[in-house]
């Protein structure tokens, strides 16, 4: 079965520093990850996506990640956060098969501060 | 752009009470999901559907009920809600299994 781990609960970061959100999944079919984030009150947006191709993914908002085979892993990062980046982000991955649906990380609290 | 209306941003409700939420979705979506999210637990899965009058169970079915008699509309049903039924419930919605997830907004309901 597929599953998907986010180690860290919160995060904390000063604005303009980097940051790495770490996500680990494990699954014995191809994969399919996603990130989510979900803003204060608000629904879920989808952030970026592996589908195939290219490792390196790019997504909204200056967001970017890596899905690495051999680490299992697609973890998400960038350079310079900002305030506005507070949210809270979630790594998903898809199953298989015909009726195929997300599963869910635990989620990863981004906390910027000035 | 797909929207997914979730016809209730905060519930409270009395134990015993019989709770309706629903979610409406604009773009004649096939696929519809309820999830709840509570912290440190991420985002489960309840039940969803793949087609109008179609639901399949998801992870966490216990005390839940769906309905699906028109492709726009899926409502989740809390038979007789409890307290630890208190958690911010989301749906979403997908054009078929090819295509990405929209979620509404949530709705936060509170069983006292």
């Amino acid at each position: 079965a597929q599953s998907v781990t986010q180690l860290d609960s919160q995060v904390p970061v000063f604005e303009e520093a980097p940051v790495e959100l770490r996500c680990n999944y494990s699954s014995s079919v191809s994969v399919y990850l996603f990130w989510y984030v979900q803003y204060p009150n608000q629904g879920l947006q989808l952030l970026l996506k592996y589908l195939s191709g290219s490792t390196l993914v790019k997504g909204i908002n200056g967001f970017e990640a890596e899905f690495n085979k051999s680490q299992t892993s697609f973890h998400l990062r960038k350079p310079s956060v900002h305030i506005s980046d507070t949210a809270e982000y979630f790594c998903a991955v898809r199953t298989g098969g015909a009726t195929n649906k997300l599963i869910f990380g635990t989620g990863t609290l981004l906390a910027v501060q000035p | 752009d797909v929207k997914v209306t979730q016809s209730s941003r905060y519930l409270v409700k009395r134990t015993g009470e019989k709770v309706f939420l629903e979610c409406v979705q604009d773009m004649d979506h096939e696929n519809m999901f309820w999830y709840r999210q509570d912290p440190g637990l991420g985002l489960r899965l309840i039940y969803f559907s793949y087609d109008v009058k179609m639901k399949e169970k998801g992870d966490i079915p216990e005390g839940y009920s769906v309905s699906r008699e028109k492709k726009e509309r899926f409502s989740l049903i809390l038979e007789s809600a409890s307290t630890n039924q208190t958690s911010m419930y989301l749906c979403a919605s997908r054009l078929d299994r090819n295509y990405g997830y929209t979620f509404g907004s949530g709705t936060r309901l509170t069983v006292v």
